[in-house]
């Protein structure tokens, strides 16, 4: 089964508004990334955080990882309608090479 | 630099046919995956190439499956014969380095196939 859950599976926010996406995992991990997909183009990754990291900002993304609750959450501070799109967290487990996606959040950002 | 290019960008066929989708990787990117995406699911892993040799190919769903990456440089994957379940978004992906080591992948624009 994959590894990465989002939640919430749809948001709808207003410009300048915060939103917060969760994602929980079930193994150990060797790090955790997220991306952003725009409708009908490729994923693209955003920022990724070790295991042993608690907290990582990339502009107006931050993200948190908590390792005993196996759980990430992405924050996006003042969101703009550029940022309407599917974000999705991806586990990397310990000893394997491969990315384990959840089913996304869908993010609307209205104007 | 050029990004990831996948082929076709959208492709029907019917139940029972062959379709092969093709994956560019960046110039010097030795990892190549593929990804699928069913029907808004998650994002399921297919397998790994290292180079030519596959690294890691437990994601193929069964032997209808075919991956082959030629000299290490661009990736096929076919599938014979099709299946209505088979429809999807196919993402081919690449990256540097490795994904347990902190490499991020980039991602082509994915071929959607619909089988009917």
């Amino acid at each position: 089964s994959q590894q990465g859950e989002e939640d919430p599976q749809a948001l709808s926010i207003q410009e300048g508004e915060n939103a917060t996406m969760n994602c929980s995992y079930k193994t150990s991990i060797n790090n955790l990334q997220w991306y952003r997909q725009n409708s009908g183009r490729g994923l693209v990754h955003l920022i990724l955080i070790r295991s042993n990291e608690r907290e990582k900002h990339s502009g107006r993304l931050r993200v948190t990882l908590d390792t005993s609750k196996k759980s990430s959450s992405l924050l996006i501070t003042a969101s703009r309608a550029a940022d309407t799109a599917s974000y999705f967290c991806a586990a990397v487990s310990g000893g394997y090479n491969k990315l384990i996606f959840g089913a996304g959040t869908r993010l609307a950002v209205h104007p | 630099e050029a990004g990831v290019t996948q082929f076709p960008s959208h492709s029907v066929i019917e139940k029972g046919q062959t379709v092969t989708l093709r994956c560019d990787p960046i110039s010097g990117h030795d990892n190549l995956y593929w990804y699928r995406r069913v029907m808004g699911k998650e994002i399921k892993f297919l397998l790994h190439f290292v180079k030519e040799s596959k690294q890691d190919e437990s994601g193929m769903p069964n032997n209808r499956f075919l991956a082959e990456r030629t000299g290490g440089t661009y990736s096929t994957l076919k599938v014979q014969p099709a299946e209505l379940e088979d429809s999807g978004v196919y993402f081919c992906a690449s990256s540097q380095g490795i994904s347990g080591a902190g490499s991020p992948l980039h991602f082509g624009n994915g071929t959607r196939l619909t089988v009917t």
